[in-house]
């Protein structure tokens, strides 16, 4: 069963906006992880954030952790046209070598 | 670098007809993975291989088998092919556990 529940499903923002989507899970993890897909291509690693961080950035994007809530944001800010993308958290749990991932959040700028 | 690489981009099989999807690294990555991307599903781990001459199972296992050839090589075979597994297969590797993963650009097969 899927341990990642992103929200929302699809957001459609104007170019130069921020962009949030959330992530969230059933049970303890170790790492939540945050991918990029674009449509027909593979999946692209953005960001790992630990069970003990609270916040991580990455040049646009700022990835926070709430671990009493089992969840997650991604904010990326001042969007882009090639922002354009599925985005997906994956979560590992401590023991557990298999990354979980949710059913993603599809992104659509609108130039 | 060529990162992880998967053969064939794209294949058309008739029921029961088998099949072997092929993924290699170049990244001296000890864990190798096998999903299956379905839409609305997200992806969801068939095999993976956390070293060179191990196999494990991971969610939806059924109808298929692995090969862990040599640390650059996992391969992915489907016996007797079934409608229920038309999807794109995504081969994956990582330094293991706690890390990220590096995704091949998929396989899109389809059985009718």
């Amino acid at each position: 069963s899927q341990q990642g529940e992103e929200d929302p499903q699809a957001l459609s923002i104007q170019e130069g906006e921020n962009a949030t989507m959330n992530c969230s899970y059933k049970t303890s993890i170790n790492n939540l992880q945050w991918y990029r897909q674009n449509s027909g291509r593979g999946l692209v690693h953005l960001i790992l954030i630990r069970s003990n961080e609270r916040e991580k950035h990455s040049g646009r994007l700022r990835v926070t952790l709430d671990t009493s809530k089992k969840s997650s944001s991604l904010l990326i800010t001042a969007s882009r046209a090639a922002d354009t993308a599925s985005y997906f958290c994956a979560t590992d749990h401590f023991g557990n070598e298999k990354l979980t991932f949710g059913t993603g959040t599809r992104l659509t700028i609108i130039p | 670098n060529a990162g992880v690489t998967q053969t064939p981009k794209f294949q058309v099989l008739k029921t029961g007809q088998s099949m072997t999807l092929q993924c290699a690294q170049d990244m001296n990555h000890n864990s190798m993975y096998w999903y299956r991307q379905d839409p609305g599903m997200g992806l969801r781990l068939i095999y993976y291989s956390a070293s060179e001459g191990t196999t494990d199972k991971g969610e939806v296992p059924n109808g298929y088998n692995v090969s862990r050839l040599n640390k650059r090589e996992f391969s992915l075979r489907l016996e007797s092919a079934a409608p229920s597994q038309t999807s794109v297969y995504f081969c994956a590797s990582g330094q293991g556990y706690g890390y990220e993963q590096y995704f091949g650009p998929g396989t899109r097969l389809t059985v009718t």
